[in-house]
């Protein structure tokens, strides 16, 4: 079982809704990455947060850490934030390694 | 522009060439990374160099060999490589080597996306 879980694995929605991607994750963390996969390849770091929440345009980003649980929305979508999302955590004691979720794919329609 | 490149972007090679992908970032950071993305799963680290020195190898094979001359710049020396071996090789740098900190995200480049033949 992966550390680090995302859901759904694959999202389609309508332009305009309202998005949520979970991340899940079972051991002890120092910091929380939100990444933006476009289908090029390149990786864009969109959030890194320890608690609370941050907000970047349409984008949200929350973490609980007594839940051990993350959520990036998204609002008002549009057909160019289709991209797979990804999920990574700094793991306490061992803070130097990224351990990835296996991303979610979010494709949004005109 | 990410501030990270990375050459080429496609490469097709045999199991019996020697090949080298290129990593610059202008970004003026201390630490860089080379990862490996396989389809359907989760992006691997492979190796990091942390001004200049390699201080983590993840279990890697020998037929991948990573260089670092300097701060900017990060080689990864490919020979006989296997089918498996093909996947999305990217290349990332931080300002420094402890990615718990809030002011150290990762930079990506493109990625070179590799097939073995």
């Amino acid at each position: 079982k992966n550390e680090v879980e995302q859901s759904p694995q694959n999202l389609t929605a309508q332009e305009g809704e309202f998005i949520t991607i979970n991340c899940s994750y079972s051991v002890g963390i120092s910091a929380l990455h939100w990444l933006q996969q476009h289908p090029g390849g390149g990786i864009v770091s969109l959030f890194m947060l320890s608690s609370g929440k941050k907000k970047h345009g349409r984008l949200i980003a929350t973490i609980n850490i007594q839940e051990k649980h993350s959520s990036l929305h998204i609002t008002a979508s549009h057909p160019r934030d289709s991209a797979v999302y990804i999920c990574a955590v700094g793991v306490s004691g061992s803070a130097r390694q990224l351990t990835f979720g296996s991303g979610t794919q979010l494709t949004v329609l005109p | 522009e990410t501030g990270v490149t990375q050459t080429p972007r496609h490469l097709v090679m045999g199991m019996t060439n020697k090949k080298s992908l290129k990593c610059e970032q202008h970004l003026g950071h201390n630490a860089m990374y080379w990862y490996k993305q396989s389809a359907k799963k989760p992006l691997e680290l492979m190796f990091v160099y942390n001004f200049k020195e390699q201080t983590e190898n993840n279990s890697v094979p020998s037929r991948f060999s990573p260089e670092c001359p300097n701060s900017s710049h990060l080689f990864l020396h490919l020979h006989t490589l296997q089918p498996e071996d093909s996947a999305l090789y990217l290349c990332a740098s931080s300002q420094e080597y402890s990615l718990s900190t809030k002011n150290s995200p990762l930079h990506f480049g493109n990625g070179t996306r590799l097939t073995v033949t």
